[in-house]
This record gives C-alpha cells, structure tokens and sequence, in this order.
C-alpha cells in the first residue's frame, strides 16, 4: 500500500495568514491526488483534484501543487471558516490511503 | 445536485451484522463507481471499498481489514449501494460515508456502532 505521510498533524494560525500543508507519499503517484476538507460532524468536501485543480466553487485562496511523491495545499490568507482538519488522498492505486490529517487551529 | 443519503445507523453487539444503505440522486448511478469510506471517533478516514459500474465490469475491491466480512453491492434499478457488514469487530465502529467515483461527493454518513 502507498503511505501518505501527512504534515503538520496540526498547526496555529492567524486570520489573514499564509499556511502550507505537506503530503509525501511512499511512492510516486504522479498527480492522483486530492485534498479534502472536512469541518466537525460534517463529510469531507474535495478542495482539490488531480493535485493542483481547483473544483468549483471553492475559494480561490486555496491551492495545490506538487507531482510524484510531494504535494502541498496552500491557502493564502486563512479565514474563520478555514479553521478545520485537512485530508490529502491518493488514488494512483489500490487501496486509495488518506494522510492522516492537519488539524488547523486558530492562534 | 449530487445528493447521498445513507443509513442503517445502529448499535450492534460484536459478532453481529449490519445493513448500510445509500440512496443516490442526481448522478447516473447505474453509471458511477462508487465507495464506502469510514472514520473511527476521532480518527482519521479510512478507505473501505470499491464497487465499479457494470459498464465498467462491476469489480468490487475491499481494504484489508474488511475483506472476507464486508460486501458491497448495489442495485441499479433503486439507485442505492450497499453495505453488508457480517462478523463486527469494536474497531469497526465508525461513522460510514459512502462517495462517488474518485471520492468527489460525499453523503453525510451513518453511524455504526459495535459494542458488548
């Protein structure tokens, strides 16, 4: 299986901050990624697929990037509505394995 | 509108088993692959299994801590996928989601529960 290591497992922001997120993968993936948010009690909803597009309707302070084994999500300017937990996802192959999420957190 | 809707919400007793349902609207189902995926209490997600179209030859595939106890299936006709869960271990206790093809929408999920 395809490990997605996931970092930082958590992190303090500010509103109006810049902050990356990190996700290796075990082994190159191309760009079979996606990114989920996911707020308490709620589904995830995809922010990002094949590694860097944006699905629509989300805000454009989000982004991704990043192709084989690093990828990153980055959202420009954080906003209330931004402090949740974050999934990468790979689905190059079989089983599809999630990172083990970043819980962003206001400062 | 991509709507999902599972349920079968339940407490079960470890041993027991355990029905899960999806109904689906605003898609093709019979055209669509289609996932469940699970989330212990305060964990992580966890990818469960696949099911493929018939166009797409129907193959089903499963995590490995699942297979041999867990079936999944569908039903064309009723726009609904399925989720048998037999032999329920403690660590199966989770809330289910099931999603469409490439995990791009999600139902709200269904809580499962298994203890003594």
């Amino acid at each position: 299986d395809i490990q997605m290591t996931q970092s930082p497992s958590s992190l303090s922001a500010s509103v109006g901050d810049r902050v990356t997120i990190t996700c290796r993968a075990s082994q190159g993936i191309r760009n079979d990624l996606g990114w989920y948010q996911q707020k308490p009690g709620r589904a995830p909803k995809r922010l990002i697929s094949a590694a860097s597009s944006l699905e629509r309707g989300v805000p454009s302070r989000f982004s991704g990037s990043g192709s084989g084994t690093e990828f990153t999500l980055t959202i420009s300017s954080l906003q209330p509505e931004d402090f949740v937990t974050y999934y990468c996802l790979q689905h190059n192959s079989y089983p599809p394995t999630f990172g083990g999420g970043t819980k962003v957190e206001i400062k | 509108e991509v709507q999902l809707v599972e349920s079968g919400a339940d407490l079960v007793k470890p041993g027991g088993s355990l029905r899960l349902s999806c109904a689906a609207s605003g898609i093709t189902f019979s055209d669509a692959s289609m996932s469940w995926v699970r989330q212990a209490p305060g964990k992580g997600l966890e990818w469960v299994g696949h099911i493929n179209s018939k166009t797409d030859g129907g193959t089903i595939d499963y995590a490995a801590p699942v297979k041999g106890r867990f079936t999944i299936s569908r039903d064309d006709s009723k726009n609904t996928l399925y989720l048998h869960m037999n032999s329920l271990e403690i660590d199966d206790t989770a809330v289910y989601f099931c999603a469409t093809s490439g995990l791009s929408h999600w139902g709200q999920g269904t809580l499962v529960t298994v203890s003594p």
